[in-house]
C-alpha cells in the first residue's frame, strides 16, 4: 500500500456542488500538506497541519477548507466548486525535523464542470 | 517572501546526453534545503535530490547531480546519460529548517521545466 493514499483519484464535479477529497497517510508524520497544481503556476499551499488541533492557511484557502480527522488523516473540502478550482490537489506529509522532504499522494484530477 | 525560480519551460535533450535545468531562488535565511522533485507522467511527486545550504559539497545521487551557488543563490540539476525515463516535469523546491521557524516547514515550488527526451 502507499504511504500516502489520496482518493478520489479523478472527479468531475458540477459548479456549486460540495466536494471533499480525502488523504491518509501510514507514515507517522505529524505534518500534513494540500497543495494545488496548475500548468505554469507549479505547487501552491492551500492549507497545513502540524497536529489534529493545528491548522493553518496557505498561501490560496479561500474557498476551500479542511478538516485534520486524525493524526493519519487530512482531508480538504469544497464548499461550492468553481470552474476555476479545476486543478491537480496533491496530498503531502513531513516529519517534525531534519533535512526531508515531503512524501506525496498520488494526486487528485478535479474537473469542475 | 521565499521565492523559487525556473526560467526555463521547457528543455529537450537527446538520449545519452547531458542536460541542466536551471533553478534560483531568493532568501533572506542562511539555513535552507533545497530539493528537486521529478513529476513524471504518472503524476507522482518523487525526490530526486536534497541539498542543505551548510554543506559546500554538491548533492549526487547516480546520475543526479547539482551545482549549488549559494552566493548567487543558484541550484541547479545536471542530469547525466540521459534515459527516456527522465523525461518529465521537473519542480525545483525550498524550505527552511523548522527549528529556525517553530512552526511546520513549507515547501516552496517553482513553476517547473518540462524535460523532452529524444532518441
Amino acid at each position: 500500500d502507499a504511504d500516502v493514499t489520496q482518493t478520489p483519484r479523478n472527479r468531475i464535479t458540477k459548479t456549486g456542488k460540495r466536494i471533499m477529497l480525502e488523504c491518509s497517510q501510514t507514515k507517522g508524520h505529524d505534518r500534513m500538506y494540500w497543495y494545488r497544481q496548475d500548468p505554469g503556476l507549479g505547487l501552491r499551499l492551500i492549507y497545513y497541519s502540524f497536529d489534529v488541533k493545528d491548522i493553518n492557511k496557505g498561501e490560496i484557502s479561500d474557498g476551500y477548507s479542511v478538516s485534520r480527522q486524525a493524526q493519519a488523516k487530512f482531508s480538504l473540502s469544497l464548499e461550492s466548486a468553481i470552474p476555476n478550482q479545476t486543478a491537480l490537489y496533491f496530498c503531502a506529509t513531513s516529519e517534525r525535523g531534519g533535512p526531508g522532504g515531503y512524501t506525496f499522494g498520488s494526486g487528485t484530477r478535479l474537473t469542475v464542470v | 517572501a521565499q521565492t523559487v525560480t525556473q526560467s526555463q519551460p521547457e528543455m529537450s535533450v537527446q538520449e545519452a546526453e547531458t542536460v541542466t535545468l536551471s533553478c534560483t531562488y531568493d532568501t533572506s535565511e542562511s539555513d535552507y534545503y533545497l530539493f528537486w522533485y521529478k513529476q513524471p507522467p504518472s503524476r507522482q511527486m518523487i525526490l530526486v535530490i536534497r541539498q542543505e545550504a551548510y554543506k559546500q559539497q554538491n548533492a549526487t545521487e547516480n546520475r543526479f547531480s547539482v551545482n549549488f551557488q549559494k552566493a548567487a543563490k543558484s541550484f541547479s540539476l545536471k542530469i547525466s546519460d540521459s534515459q527516456l525515463g527522465d523525461a518529465a516535469m521537473y519542480f525545483c523546491a525550498y524550505r527552511i529548517p523548522y527549528i529556525n521557524t517553530g512552526t511546520a516547514s513549507k515547501l516552496t515550488f517553482g513553476t517547473g521545466t518540462r524535460l523532452q527526451v529524444t532518441l
